[in-house]
């Protein structure tokens, strides 16, 4: 089944401890991106990757990290999160093209005190 | 970040016709599209704009005027289970072909029977 999985689904954190949430899609898609959604503010782009080791800042990507080392993987990092980065967060995929749309995962619900 | 509105909130009634409506401002304009979210669940596309004029797909259509700054979403033969936030999303592509996306805070659309 094509798709985009995250992993975790939810976390509670604390302030100032390291964590990744991961993202893999199986449609070997070039583009992929990350996303926040807080009330009232819709979805705001974190990072992007047009392809394997090509990565760009999206709209707010301050205390976030990324990479993209494999095709299918696209990880956020957040070095030390802040009470400010609770959020939902999505992963996005998408072929490379004017006429594609993005394939979102089922998002990472993040908590942190 | 991009200026992209649309009406936060908006109420029909079930068999009726509803039209969602995106204004935006934006540079390197390469597309627009209209996602449906349900709540607590991941966006999933709609439809996509690129030219001027409308594109039909059942019963939902979308509109583009480029020269406007404009698009809506017209659903038809309302469905209680059309009731869902609608997101308007714009991409940009700047001069190394490297493509963001601005989405808009979204509208909930309530329907009613």
């Amino acid at each position: 089944e094509a798709q985009v999985t995250q992993n975790p689904r939810y976390l509670i954190t604390v302030t100032g401890k390291k964590l990744t949430v991961t993202c893999s899609q199986n449609m070997n898609h070039e583009y992929m991106s990350w996303y926040r959604q807080d009330p009232g503010l819709g979805l705001r782009q974190i990072y992007y990757s047009m392809n394997v080791e090509v990565t760009d800042k999206g709209d707010v990507p301050e205390g976030y990290k990324v990479s993209r080392k494999e095709k299918r993987n696209f990880p956020l990092i957040l070095e030390s999160p802040s009470p400010n980065q609770t959020s939902l967060y999505f992963c996005a995929s998408s072929l490379k093209g004017r006429q594609e749309t993005q394939y979102f995962g089922p998002g990472t619900r993040l908590l942190v005190l | 970040g991009q200026n992209i509105d649309q009406p936060t909130e908006m109420t029909a009634t079930e068999g009726a016709i509803v039209q969602i409506n995106c204004t935006y401002q934006t540079s390197g304009f390469n597309g627009l599209f209209w996602y449906q979210q349900h709540a607590g669940e991941a966006p999933t596309f709609l439809s996509y704009n690129v030219l001027d004029g409308l594109e039909e797909k059942g019963r939902f259509s979308s509109f583009l005027s480029r020269s406007k700054g404009y698009s809506y979403l017209l659903l038809k033969e309302l469905q209680m289970k059309d009731s869902a936030s609608y997101l308007c999303a714009v991409r940009e592509e700047d001069l190394y072909n490297f493509n963001k996306f601005y989405f808009g805070s979204g509208t909930k659309l309530n329907v009613k029977p």
